[in-house]
């Protein structure tokens, strides 16, 4: 079985500009969740998505947006973006419906903003 | 607000060592904790996932402790070998955020293990 797959895997951005990145769940995991990870803060989460609902949101600015597809695919956007926005981004999807069922992550999208 | 604390934040150690990494959590309504490990630049693989009613949890070489009622978990790894070299992480996912999947992370503890 296919793991979580993540693209691009690098990016190199300038202030000011918008990117989007991909996230393409396990098959048959309807769950989607998205963290940046900083050497700074750790792993801090974004946002949660399931049967294309944002479930939760954590406390980043509304110039980071998400949305979920039909078949669980899902991509986030950053606006606008800012030195500090250079991190990893990672997702993981998980079985949703069962309160034990572990996430299981990608291999992340390293974005660099100059 | 639940706060995550893994204490050290970097660990030395000879091959051949068993060891112990520390996780402490500040609010005891969780419904599961994962370990995970980070090799450098990759993603985090879960390595074991304890539900709150459970004590622990066993794979391979590694076990999983966990104490809801004193906000600590462990996690002891025998017989360490170069390869289990990576940041360990432990997250939390709290039982009072309804259906959501939202883990509170720490920050991890870097290990290293010296052939």
């Amino acid at each position: 079985k296919a793991g979580v797959t993540q693209t691009p895997r690098y990016l190199i951005k300038t202030r000011g500009q918008q990117v989007t990145l991909s996230c393409s769940p396990i098959s048959g995991h309807r769950s989607v969740s998205w963290y940046q990870q900083t050497p700074g803060q750790g792993l801090q989460f974004l946002f949660e998505y399931f049967s294309e609902t944002q479930r939760n949101k954590g406390n980043f600015p509304g110039r980071f947006s998400g949305r979920q597809f039909s078949n669980s695919r899902s991509e986030m956007n950053v606006s606008t973006l800012e030195l500090g926005d250079s991190a990893l981004y990672l997702c993981a999807s998980s079985l949703s419906g069962v309160h034990n069922s572990p996430l299981h992550f990608g291999n992340g999208t390293r974005l660099t903003v100059t | 607000k639940q706060e995550v604390t893994q204490i050290p934040a970097a660990l030395s150690v000879p091959e051949g060592e068993n060891l112990v990494l520390n996780c402490s959590f500040t609010d005891s309504a969780i419904y599961n904790l994962q370990w995970f490990r980070q090799d450098p630049g990759k993603g985090l693989t879960s390595l074991l996932l304890i539900q709150s009613s459970q004590r622990e949890q066993t794979s391979g070489r590694l076990n999983a402790s966990l104490d809801k009622s004193s906000g600590r978990s462990t996690l002891y790894i025998a017989a360490s070998q170069p390869g289990d070299s990576a940041t360990y992480l432990c997250a939390v996912r709290p039982g009072t955020q309804g259906g959501s999947e939202k883990l509170v992370f720490g920050k991890g503890t870097k290990l290293t293990v010296n052939p």
